[in-house]
C-alpha cells in the first residue's frame, strides 16, 4: 500500500554485519519488484530488481528474495558498510493490465544505520 | 538528457500562492510518476502518466493539486492556494515501458510554504 503519514522503521547494524530489510507487498498481481536506496537529499536510486518467476537474485553484496506465497520481499546486504546507511524502499509493479497497468507502488521504507 | 531533471530544486512560497513544479523525464520514457515525500517519511504516490492513456490521479490529495504532461514528455505539477501541509519534497520519476524496467528518479523539488 501507500506509505502516507507513517514514520519509517529503523534497522541499526555494526559495520561488517549482514543486514536484512523486509517488505510486505500488497498486490498479488504484481510481477516485478525493485529495491531502491535513498540517501539524504537525493532521489531514490535503483539497487536490484527481481521478476515474479524468480525467488532469488544476487547482485554485488546484495541479494533479493521473493516469496510470492506470503507476498514478502527481502533485501540482504552482505558486509554492511557505513556508506550503506540510507532509506531503503521496495516497489512493486503490475504489468497485467487495468488502470494501474505499469504503476510503481512503493512500500513503507526502512532506515538503515550502519555504525563503524 | 542523461537523467530525470526537476526544477526548481528549491521553492519557498507564501501560503495561498500557486506553484508549478517541472519534470523533464528521460527522453523516450513513456511512463512518468509524481511522488511526495515529507521529512522522514515514505513516498506518497500522487499521479501516474503512461503514454496516451488517461492518467491515474488517484493519489492527488485534493483538488488543489493537478498535473499535466505535454506532448508525452515534460510534466508540470501545479499546487493552487498552497498550504503549510503541502511542504515536502516532490519527486518525479520516469521509466521506459510498462514492462520490467525500473523507474529513474530526479533529485526532487523541496517545497516550503511559509
Amino acid at each position: 500500500g501507500e506509505s502516507v503519514g507513517l514514520h519509517l522503521p529503523t534497522l541499526s547494524v555494526q559495520e561488517g554485519d549482514n543486514s536484512i530489510i523486509n517488505c510486505a507487498y500488497s498486490n498479488s498481481a504484481s510481477d516485478y519488484f525493485i529495491w531502491y536506496k535513498q540517501e539524504s537529499g537525493k532521489g531514490p536510486q535503483f539497487i536490484i530488481d527481481i521478476r515474479s518467476n524468480m525467488d532469488k537474485r544476487q547482485g554485488q553484496r546484495v541479494t533479493v528474495l521473493l516469496n510470492k506465497t506470503v507476498k514478502h520481499l527481502s533485501l540482504q546486504i552482505a558486509a554492511t558498510q557505513p556508506g550503506d546507511s540510507a532509506v531503503y524502499f521496495c516497489a512493486e509493479k503490475e504489468n497485467a493490465g487495468g488502470t494501474s497497468y505499469g504503476k510503481l507502488t512503493f512500500g513503507q521504507g526502512t532506515i538503515l544505520t550502519v555504525h563503524p | 538528457g542523461a537523467g530525470v531533471s526537476q526544477s526548481p530544486s528549491n521553492k519557498v512560497t507564501e501560503k495561498g500562492k500557486d506553484v508549478e513544479l517541472r519534470c523533464d523525464p528521460i527522453s523516450g520514457h513513456t511512463a512518468l510518476y509524481w511522488y511526495r515525500q515529507s521529512l522522514g517519511q515514505g513516498l506518497e504516490f500522487l499521479i501516474y502518466f503512461q503514454g496516451n492513456s488517461a492518467p491515474d490521479k488517484s493519489g492527488l490529495p485534493s483538488d488543489r493539486f493537478s498535473a499535466e504532461r505535454t506532448g508525452g514528455s515534460v510534466s508540470t505539477l501545479t499546487i493552487q492556494r498552497t498550504q503549510q501541509e503541502d511542504s515536502a519534497v516532490y519527486l518525479c520519476a520516469s521509466s521506459s515501458t510498462r514492462g520490467n524496467t525500473e523507474a529513474f528518479f530526479g533529485q526532487g523539488t523541496r517545497l516550503t510554504v511559509v
